[in-house]
């Protein structure tokens, strides 16, 4: 089964911090990686995506960072704010709208 | 926010009975998905849907089917649940963009508790 490797499996950062989560794929599908951000009782939601003919993308203070020679993506939350304190999950393609999913970060951002 | 909804929520169970989860979509999206998510696990694909009457396996299928007869509704069935059944089921939809992988978008979850 293709897999997604998801690391750290808890982070905790203060208020201002930079917490940085990596995934790493193996073969892929499509050249599409997201991350998904999940709040307590709630479903995952999309945060940000790339599509790499880039190495960076951002998005307000979130970024994603990708190595197609490593096969690995990350991604990075600037100045990160109590409100970020969620759940992170990076996902590859495995096929036509079909996504496997890393096993999770859980970010706690302390005030 | 997508419309999905997800039924029961919370459903508490006991070994070797049968359970069906459903999810309702109003966005006329192709595409549907069941998920599980445990600890340690992340988000792990059960089956999914591509159309009417059209599903297929995902990574944890054995134990679970699915059903798709309209495009609004996807059932998913345990036949006779099992303790390691307890879990949180997401339903997700999506609707390709040509580009490959469209986004996600995901119910709240349905909590089952088998005992």
């Amino acid at each position: 089964q293709q897999q997604v490797k998801q690391s750290p499996q808890s982070l905790i950062v203060q208020k201002g911090g930079i917490p940085i989560i990596n995934c790493a794929y193996e073969n892929t599908a499509f050249d599409y990686f997201p991350w998904y951000q999940q709040f307590p009782g709630k479903g995952p939601a999309l945060l940000i995506a790339i599509r790499p003919d880039v190495s960076e993308k951002k998005e307000g203070r979130f970024t994603i960072s990708f190595n197609k020679s490593a096969k690995q993506f990350s991604l990075h939350i600037m100045d990160s704010q109590p409100g970020d304190s969620a759940t992170y999950f990076c996902a590859s393609p495995t096929g036509f709208q079909k996504l496997v999913f890393g096993t999770g970060t859980r970010l706690l951002v302390s005030p | 926010d997508a419309g999905i909804t997800q039924s029961p929520r919370h459903k508490v169970t006991e070994t070797g009975t049968p359970v069906t989860l459903r999810c309702h979509q109003t966005e006329n999206h192709r595409y549907m998905y069941w998920y599980r998510q445990d600890p340690g696990h992340g988000l792990r694909l059960i089956h999914y849907s591509y159309g009417v009457k059209d599903t297929d396996k995902g990574e944890v299928s054995d134990g679970y089917s699915v059903s798709r007869s309209k495009t609004e509704d996807f059932l998913l069935t345990l036949e006779s649940a099992t303790s390691s059944q307890t879990s949180v089921y997401f339903c997700a939809i999506s609707e390709p963009t040509g580009e490959g992988t469209g986004e996600l978008f995901f119910g709240e979850g349905s909590r089952l508790t088998v005992l």
